[in-house]
């Protein structure tokens, strides 16, 4: 049973550039969250995705966007580059039919971005 | 606005050592609490949930955390340390519908266990 996939594992980017992140969620997950983890720091949500729609938002600016597909995989776009979007990107998925107990999320190893 | 704190950044215990990581929670409802575990270059790995069952929860690798509604807090805990415990914890919190996986967590700054030979 395959868990959480995220590619690529690492990504150098320059300021000003766009970059695309993938994730697979675990198999019979059908929503996908993302997470922003500067270094040192938690994991802060980006937003949410169930039903191919954005389903609940943290406090990032527009230039960060997502896309689900039919089959739940989920795309996190961030335009626009800046230094302070270097990071580990989390990818979580979850069954949305399932509560917080019987539903935890489930992580993947994360994209390390590093904009220069 | 539901929040975690948790006291102490980094932790440094010996092997076979007790392991008292904090985690203290603001939250206006009964809480989803949960602690998450870090290993170097991996992404999260869920140690243990609480979700008002019991206050004592047990989770995996021999770590149990006691919720005291009255001291707001949700401490983790071990016996015995060993070599391999060796990570950043993280505690977070939950927010949305409990009846629904259309929830988001709040998470802690992190504490960075090291065991030492």
């Amino acid at each position: 049973d395959a868990g959480v996939t995220q590619s690529p594992t690492h990504l150098i980017k320059t300021r000003g550039q766009q970059v695309t992140l993938r994730c697979s969620p675990k198999s019979g997950h059908d929503t996908v969250s993302w997470y922003q983890q500067a270094l040192g720091q938690g994991p802060q949500f980006i937003f949410q995705y169930y039903e191919e729609e954005e389903r609940q938002r943290g406090n990032f600016p527009d230039r960060f966007s997502g896309h689900q597909f039919p089959n739940y995989s989920s795309e996190l776009n961030v335009n626009a580059l800046l230094l302070g979007d270097s990071a580990l990107y989390l990818c979580a998925s979850s069954f949305q039919l399932d509560s917080a107990y019987n539903s935890p999320l489930h992580f993947g190893n994360g994209t390390r971005l590093t904009v220069t | 606005a539901q929040s975690v704190t948790q006291l102490g950044s980094h932790v440094s215990v010996s092997e076979g050592a007790l392991v008292l990581l904090r985690c203290n929670y603001s939250s206006s409802v009964p809480p989803y609490l949960f602690w998450y575990v870090q290993y170097p270059n991996q992404g999260l790995q869920l140690l243990l949930k609480y979700t008002s069952a019991a206050t004592l929860v047990k989770g995996i690798n021999g770590f149990e955390a006691e919720f005291k509604k009255s001291e707001t807090s949700f401490h983790l805990t071990k016996p015995s340390a060993h070599m391999s415990d060796a990570a950043e914890y993280f505690c977070a919190v939950s927010h949305g519908d409990s009846g629904g996986s259309n929830y988001k967590l709040t998470f802690g700054k992190g504490t960075l266990l090291t065991v030492n030979p």
